[in-house]
């Protein structure tokens, strides 16, 4: 079956400008989380989504936000970007949150801030 | 303060050997614990969980043992092959944390002939 989905792979954004990235979880997946990753910070934990709830919210300005659709897609916003907001935005999706349910990474949205 | 800390150093080792990957950690009481392989530019790859009431997994040439004392997680590749060559994370989920999973930095595997 599919893998998780993210679009668009690469986008440059100049700044003060705002993004949207998209996810599409593996088929029967309800639980999409986002991380962010940096080569100086590593893969941080954004905010998580299960049944179109926010269930954990990671340590990250109000500029982050995001939201979960009845088809348990996903989508993050960033807003008024900054140069230090370019990053790897990861998307990854499992059947349900904990009980240490495996859960399946996207490619990623590589976005420059220029 | 909490810190997940993996060697920051590429490990570099000849193919056929055993390579052993640390991840330690500090002020976490851990539910699990997983192992990433994570290529350039791509998303990270699960690989192998153990839960805290369990000292060892194994997983074909790969093995993971969890020491909750020593607060520490070794994984260990034996007859590496280049194509192990990669970026390894390790993660822990926090007990009373839901499912937020929290990542080490990654150590860099390189395997040569």
């Amino acid at each position: 079956k599919a893998g998780v989905t993210q679009t668009p792979r690469y986008l440059i954004k100049t700044r003060g400008q705002q993004v949207t990235l998209s996810c599409s979880p593996i088929s029967g997946h309800r639980s999409v989380s986002w991380y962010q990753q940096t080569p100086g910070q590593g893969l941080q934990f954004l905010f998580e989504y299960f049944s179109e709830t926010q269930r954990n919210k990671g340590n990250f300005p109000g500029r982050f936000s995001g939201r979960q659709f009845s088809n348990s897609r996903s989508e993050m916003n960033v807003s008024t970007l900054e140069l230090g907001d370019s990053a790897l935005y990861l998307c990854a999706s499992s059947l349900a949150p904990g009980s240490g349910n495996t859960i399946y990474f996207g490619e990623g949205s590589w976005l420059t801030v220029v | 303060s909490q810190k997940i800390e993996q060697n920051s150093e590429a490990l570099n080792i000849q193919e056929g050997k055993t390579a052993t990957l640390t991840c330690n950690y500090t002020n976490y009481s851990p539910a699990y614990l997983q192992w990433y392989r994570q290529d350039p530019g791509r998303g990270p790859v699960f690989l192998l969980l153990i839960r805290e009431n369990e000292k060892e997994k194994r997983k074909e040439r790969l093995k993971v043992t969890f020491d909750t004392t020593l607060k520490q997680s070794l994984f260990h590749i034996t007859a590496s092959q280049p194509a192990d060559s990669a970026t390894y994370l390790c993660a822990l989920r926090d007990t009373g944390t839901a499912s937020k999973l929290t990542f080490g930095t990654g150590t860099r595997l390189q395997v040569t002939l």
